[in-house]
């Protein structure tokens, strides 16, 4: 098991600018979720995947958001002409999809600075 | 829709004192409950968790009961180190919600004194 993944750690970038991170979950987990945090708030949920299916997308998504995890592997998230308000933690998450209560393990974050 | 209120901080405790982190929450359906903690510069780690009413997670010294007559999962600790210094945050799953994906509550940073 070697863990939830995430890269690049920290990213600066100028607003307009397309960025792109990447998330590499445990291996024999079949869910991967994106989530972002803001400075002293907690998470707030994205999006999921179950294998390769993106299955629910919440509002904070909007449509220059987007996320992909082809062959049900790893996954990237995209946020085109980045806004000020983008500038966040952005977290991944995988788990098991059987069973109640499944943790999600959760990666180091991609640090998102927008100048 | 779903939530989860904690206590604000910082909590500012001394070595060996005892914690106890509010936590209740609002959902739906019939939710399990996790906490959370996350050390500077790290990721979230699951710290326990509980499925059921009446269930007790525990793990590293820390409880929290599922009290559903209450809505609540306080988060406790008898004598807590300099080392439990991190953000905690009270989370639900609720089982109606497709993915089981996680709802937070907005965290709160507990500082121990030496």
């Amino acid at each position: 098991d070697t863990g939830v993944s995430q890269n690049p750690r920290h990213k600066i970038t100028k607003r307009g600018q397309n960025v792109t991170f990447r998330c590499d979950p445990i291996s024999e987990h079949n869910r991967l979720y994106w989530y972002r945090q803001t400075l002293g708030q907690g998470p707030e949920f994205l999006t999921y995947f179950q294998n390769e299916a993106q299955l629910e997308k919440s509002r904070l998504l909007s449509d220059r958001f987007s996320a992909e995890r082809p062959k049900g592997s790893f996954s990237t998230l995209e946020i085109q002409r980045t806004e000020q308000g983008d500038s966040a933690m952005y977290l991944c998450a995988s788990s098991l999809m059987a069973g109640e209560g499944q943790p999600q393990h959760f990666g180091d974050g991609t640090r998102l600075s927008i100048l | 829709g779903d939530s989860v209120t904690q206590m604000e901080g910082p909590v500012t405790l001394s070595e060996e004192a005892f914690l106890t982190i509010n936590c209740t929450y609002t959902a739906t359906g019939y939710p399990s409950l996790f906490w959370y903690v996350q050390y500077p510069g790290e990721g979230l780690q699951l710290l326990l968790k509980a499925t059921k009413a009446d269930d007790k997670g525990s793990n590293k010294g820390f409880e929290a009961t599922y009290r559903k007559e209450t809505t609540s999962f306080h988060l406790e600790k008898g004598s807590v180190q300099v080392s439990d210094s991190a953000v905690y945050f009270c989370a639900l799953s609720d089982r109606k919600a497709a993915g089981n994906k996680l709802t937070f509550g907005g965290g709160t940073r507990v500082l121990v004194k030496p």
